[in-house]
């Protein structure tokens, strides 16, 4: 399978813990972005890189997500002291940086559950 | 700050109907407009529009931007229980990211 690949794909946790997802993009990628969905809304982005490089960062990320992509291969995102409105689905999306407009692949999500 | 606006929401209509969906978006920066369709999974892309390509069309599906307007739709021809989905629509103005709408929820009964 040469698509984007995101795990875990359901997370069960605890107010207070800390969660880490993993996104591996498609491999001539070098554009990888995050992005939270929640129930009703549309995908709201949250940060991207072009290879290692983390070149934004939205401000609905607080200080507690950090994402990380060493190497410019796969990325984490990790969020530390887990609130219950962090509940949502984690999108992951890959693209290439050749064509400014094309369309990002997205893979199958992480959903979180805070309790 | 909204960029994307979609309506309706929520569509429910019958197997067979033609349904249109409707995304409008700012003219600031926009360089393109994607359309994605969105079951319990991951988005999967339908259409991209630009300035220099403003209809496309695949089998029941088609889309249109209206530059005037600033806005597009998405037409669905007879349709079927499968195209019971979210479809979104997402601009891309130019910062590397797109922005998406709420989305519409697009139900077909039998």
């Amino acid at each position: 399978d040469t698509g984007v690949s995101q795990n875990p794909r359901h997370k069960i946790t605890k107010r207070g813990q800390n969660v880490t997802f993993r996104c591996d993009p498609i491999s001539e990628h070098n554009r990888l972005y995050w992005y939270r969905q929640t129930l009703g809304q549309g995908p709201e982005f949250l940060t991207y890189f072009q290879n290692e490089a983390q070149l934004e960062k939205s401000r609905l990320l607080s200080d507690r997500f950090s994402a990380e992509r060493p190497k410019g291969s796969f990325s984490t995102l990790e969020i530390q002291r887990t609130e219950q409105g962090d509940s949502a689905m984690y999108l992951c999306a890959s693209k290439t940086a050749v064509v400014l407009t094309g369309e990002l692949f997205f893979g199958e999500g992480s959903r979180l559950t805070v309790l | 700050e909204d960029k994307v606006v979609q309506s309706p929401l929520s569509l429910v209509v019958h197997e067979g109907d033609t349904v249109t969906l409707n995304c409008s978006y700012e003219v600031t920066n926009f360089r393109s407009l994607l359309w994605y369709k969105q079951e319990k999974k991951a988005p999967t892309f339908l259409f991209m529009l630009t300035s220099s390509g403003i209809e496309k069309k695949s089998g029941r599906l088609s889309s249109i931007l209206d530059k005037k307007e600033l806005s597009s739709i998405l037409n669905i021809t007879a349709t079927q229980t499968g195209d019971s989905a979210i479809y979104l629509c997402a601009g891309n103005f130019g910062n590397e990211k797109l922005t998406f709408g709420t989305g519409t929820r697009l139900t077909i009964i039998p």
